[in-house]
């Protein structure tokens, strides 16, 4: 299956700024996705990334808070933007091919 | 609209103990069941998944579990426990119609493995 190599790791960032995260897969899939993993609790779907185009958001979640690239079928970046504490989670990125799915280790964001 | 329940959000047995973690869903038309697995620090592995065929599913690390459609349930099972498989376990769904792809994940059970 394929592997998702996802960066930063961990960040600690003050509110108000915003935060990049870049989800890299060692080969093609065709779709991925963003969670958000609030502490103790589950998976929450925040966006289907499509590449070349705008991703598809669920209720809950708009473009200017987590605004997601996806240029090609390897690569996609979600941009956690003017940051609060209540945006202290972890997110996780997922990609689907035809084994199944797939998921980077997590990017624990901290904002204080 | 789609959900997963996971009956349980911890679980304790002793090493040896059978594991049980329960999981339940609602879809009007049957889904794709996965089980996923998430050691501290970690992202998500695959323990096993149900999708077509023969409703025991056999994962990996021992684990099994059962569709029952009449039930819409998916038990997650292992017989003897180990101190390894302490972690946290989901339960997702992928919804058999309108199909997205995306995966529909359950609250989560933390199963805790005593000596």
């Amino acid at each position: 299956s394929a592997v998702i190599s996802q960066k930063p790791s961990r960040d600690i960032c003050q509110r108000g700024t915003s935060l990049t995260i870049q989800c890299q897969v060692d080969s093609q899939v065709t779709m991925m996705f963003w969670y958000r993993q609030q502490p103790g609790q589950s998976l929450t779907l925040i966006a289907t990334a499509n590449q070349g185009s705008e991703a598809t958001y669920e209720s809950g979640f708009v473009i200017d808070k987590f605004p997601i690239s996806r240029p090609n079928l390897t690569f996609s970046t979600l941009t956690v933007s003017n940051m609060s504490p209540e945006d202290s989670s972890i997110y996780l990125c997922s990609g689907r091919n035809d084994y199944g799915y797939t998921f980077g280790s997590g990017t624990r964001l901290t904002v204080v | 609209a789609q959900s997963v329940t996971q009956l349980g959000s911890h679980v304790s047995v002793s090493e040896g103990a059978l594991v049980l973690l329960r999981c339940n869903y609602s879809s009007s038309v049957p889904p794709y069941l996965f089980w996923y697995v998430q050691y501290p620090n970690q992202g998500l592995q695959l323990l096993l998944k149900y999708t077509t065929g023969a409703t025991l599913v056999k994962g990996i690390n021992g684990f099994e579990a059962e569709f029952k459609k009449s039930e819409t349930s998916f038990h997650l099972t292992k017989p003897s426990a180990h101190m390894s498989d302490a972690a946290e376990y989901f339960c997702a769904v992928r919804p058999g119609s309108g199909n997205t792809g995306k995966l529909i994940f359950g609250q989560g059970t933390t199963l805790q493995v005593k000596p």
